[in-house]
């Protein structure tokens, strides 16, 4: 596609719920990242893909968060048993390069758990 | 200590100013990335530098390797210019992206 694309844009869930989180890369970007952004705080990172290895999950908090980039192309963020303190923006972005070139960003997913 | 330190955390400028925000880092990079971002809006990435100094328009990036320091520049602020300015650095073995806290700037006119 033309930019990343994220989706859903918004998620509203009930504590202890499965989500799932999509982001879509531009065509032929080797890079992807995930990062999340609390109200008023900077970017945290979760976790980033070259290809389809997931070579870096150090950013991501406990192990209800996984992600999986199966084809090398579109990735899956999945946090289990949502928890009130997992609501924030979930962003992601691409490079074309691995580990470097300019970093194109989705416009997010906003995750809400009541 | 962060791996990412920028400074100043606010900024608030008049119209015309020239504007300086700060990134330090304390690990080995392969890239630094300036990235700006508008109340409420997305990511958009201003610059990607290794080495050197990049110029678009108004902006201006800069980093010194050896002292492990880049800045941004701002000449001629205009309101437009107000957001948050974030550094993020590219980590040199494993390509971890980690995010400076960000630099909020309004510019008055």
């Amino acid at each position: 596609g033309a930019g990343v694309s994220q989706s859903p844009r918004y998620k509203v869930t009930k504590r202890g719920q499965d989500v799932a989180l999509r982001c879509d890369p531009i065509s032929g970007h080797v890079s992807l990242y995930w990062y999340r952004q609390a109200l008023g705080q900077g970017p945290e990172f979760l976790t980033y893909f070259n290809y389809e290895a997931q070579q870096d999950k150090s950013g991501l908090p406990n192990d209800r968060f996984s992600a999986e980039r199966p084809e090398g192309s579109i990735s899956t963020l999945t946090i289990q048993r949502t928890e009130q303190r997992d609501s924030a923006m979930y962003r992601c972005a691409s490079s074309w390069g691995q580990g470097f070139g300019e970093l194109f960003f989705g416009e997010g997913s906003r995750l809400t758990v009541l | 200590k962060n791996e990412v330190e920028q400074s100043p955390q606010n900024l608030t400028a008049q119209e015309g100013e020239f504007i300086t925000i700060n990134c330090s880092y304390s690990v080995g990079i392969s890239a630094l990335h300036w990235l700006q971002q508008h109340p409420g809006g997305g990511i958009v990435s201003l610059f990607m530098l290794s080495s050197g100094k990049k110029k678009h328009g108004r902006l201006i990036a800069t980093i010194n390797i050896q002292e492990k320091h880049s800045s941004l520049h701002i000449t001629a602020s205009h309101p437009r210019d107000s957001a948050v300015y974030i550094c993020a650095a590219s980590m040199e073995y494993g390509n971890k992206l980690v995010f400076g806290a960000g630099t909020i700037l309004r510019v008055k006119s």
